[in-house]
């Protein structure tokens, strides 16, 4: 496709479910990004991948955040045992290279109930 | 943790003004962003400012880097309703490798 592309668009979970959340990047870009974006906080950095190897983890939320990519493509971020303070707005983007000129898919936006 | 604020938090002008706002840092970055986002979308870039003093113009948008690379203006000029959206400055230092963002000026602009 010629963009980032998310999938789902919307979830809503009920508390203490996992969910997953599935990034597929511009073709040939080798770097991944996964941000939050919550009401009046601003984008919240997650995780970087390179290629299939994510160098610093250290801004995933909890121990209950992981994320992986394969194949140097495809991501997913997923997220155990929901929490409501999870409920936000998920973004992927994908940048050749490290040029940091990032391109954003449209989010996943996740309710927790 | 290297922070961005920017100013205005909100703006609300009448289409034909013109408006500036503000990204401002108390730390050096070697580059900085603007990116725009629409509800339901994620941020699109629209410039990036590598050099301290640097201007850019994007058709009625003049982008400004402080000559001591803290801080950066957008400035609009004859706005229009689709200027309107979130504006997002963003410097790297987001995690290891990734980008800082700031809070962002939400732009609405009446017609």
């Amino acid at each position: 496709g010629a963009g980032v592309s998310q999938s789902p668009s919307n979830k809503v979970t009920e508390k203490g479910k996992d969910v997953e959340l599935r990034c597929d990047p511009i073709s040939g870009h080798t770097a991944l990004y996964w941000y939050r974006q919550s009401l009046g906080q601003g984008l919240e950095f997650l995780i970087y991948f390179q290629g299939n190897s994510a160098p610093d983890k250290s801004g995933l939320p909890s121990d209950r955040f992981s994320a992986e990519r394969t194949g140097g493509s495809v991501s997913t971020l997923t997220i155990q045992r929901t929490q409501q303070e999870d409920s936000a707005v998920y973004l992927c983007a994908s940048s050749l290279g490290r040029d940091l000129s990032l391109h954003f898919g449209n989010g996943t936006r996740l309710t927790v109930t | 943790t290297q922070l961005l604020e920017q100013s205005p938090q909100f703006l609300s002008i009448q289409e034909g003004e013109n408006l500036t706002v503000y990204c401002n840092s108390s730390s050096v970055f070697s580059s900085l962003q603007w990116y725009r986002q629409e509800p339901g979308e994620g941020p699109v870039l629209l410039v990036t400012v590598v050099t301290g003093g640097e201007v850019k113009k994007l058709k009625r948008l003049t982008f400004q880097f402080g000559d001591a690379r803290k801080d950066s203006s957008l400035h609009i000029t004859a706005a229009q309703p689709g200027d309107t959206g979130l504006y997002l400055c963003a410097g790297p230092g987001g995690g290891a490798d990734g980008l800082t963002f700031g809070k962002g000026t939400h732009l609405i602009i009446q017609p």
